[in-house]
């Protein structure tokens, strides 16, 4: 089956505690994004990657990083998360940018 | 950067009626995606119309664009409970999609 896994799905963190959100899509996908939900600003793209060792900033990318080592996997790192990061994360991959993107099912995060 | 903006913000219908939401942009496309989101869950695609198509439908879903007004309109014909979710737009924006905010439908049973 064609799908987008992130994990973990839920986290609770603490201030300043390093943490991963990884990501996995099985359809061979160049391109790969991540984004962030928040209530009445809607989705706002973090970083994408059009493939391979190729990845930019999207419009929030402030406090994280990420990293795309092989096609199929695209992490998202928060080296020092804050509260202000606490948010709906969603990963989405597609064939080429500007197409159909596919979505993970979200990993709902919690910094304290 | 290129961002639709959907209206109305929210709807709410009764089952069986028509709901109809749109999509506005500022600066030309080369596509016009559509998706869903409901509740807390990855947004799933619905239709992608290219910019020299004026309509598409699939299943329930009728799309339009009007490049000349840049808009677009989504309508979902006979509507059910489960049609409740929220809808964006989402335009390219170089290597960007770019979602609008969202209209979110709710549809009574």
């Amino acid at each position: 089956e064609a799908q987008v896994t992130q994990n973990p799905r839920y986290l609770i963190t603490v201030t300043g505690k390093k943490l991963t959100v990884t990501c996995s899509q099985n359809m061979n996908h160049e391109y790969m994004s991540w984004y962030r939900q928040d209530p009445g600003l809607g989705l706002r793209q973090i970083y994408y990657s059009m493939n391979v060792e190729v990845t930019d900033k999207g419009d929030v990318p402030e406090g994280y990083k990420v990293s795309r080592k092989e096609k199929r996997n695209f992490p998202l790192i928060l080296e020092s998360p804050s509260p202000n990061q606490t948010s709906l994360y969603f990963c989405a991959s597609s064939f080429a940018s500007g197409y159909e993107q596919y979505f993970g099912p979200g990993t709902r995060l919690t910094v304290t | 950067s290129q961002q639709g903006e959907e209206d109305p913000q929210a709807l709410s219908i009764q089952e069986g009626e028509n709901a109809t939401m749109n999509c506005s942009y500022k600066t030309s496309i080369n596509n016009l995606q559509w998706y869903r989101q409901n509740s807390g869950r990855g947004l799933v695609h619905l239709i992608l119309i290219r910019s020299n198509e004026r309509e598409k439908h699939s299943g329930r879903l009728r799309v339009t664009l009007d490049t000349s007004k840049k808009s677009s309109s989504l309508l979902i014909t006979a509507s059910r409970a489960a049609d409740t979710a929220s809808y964006f737009c989402a335009l390219r924006d170089f290597q960007k999609l770019v979602f609008g905010t969202g209209t979110r439908l709710l549809v009574s049973p």
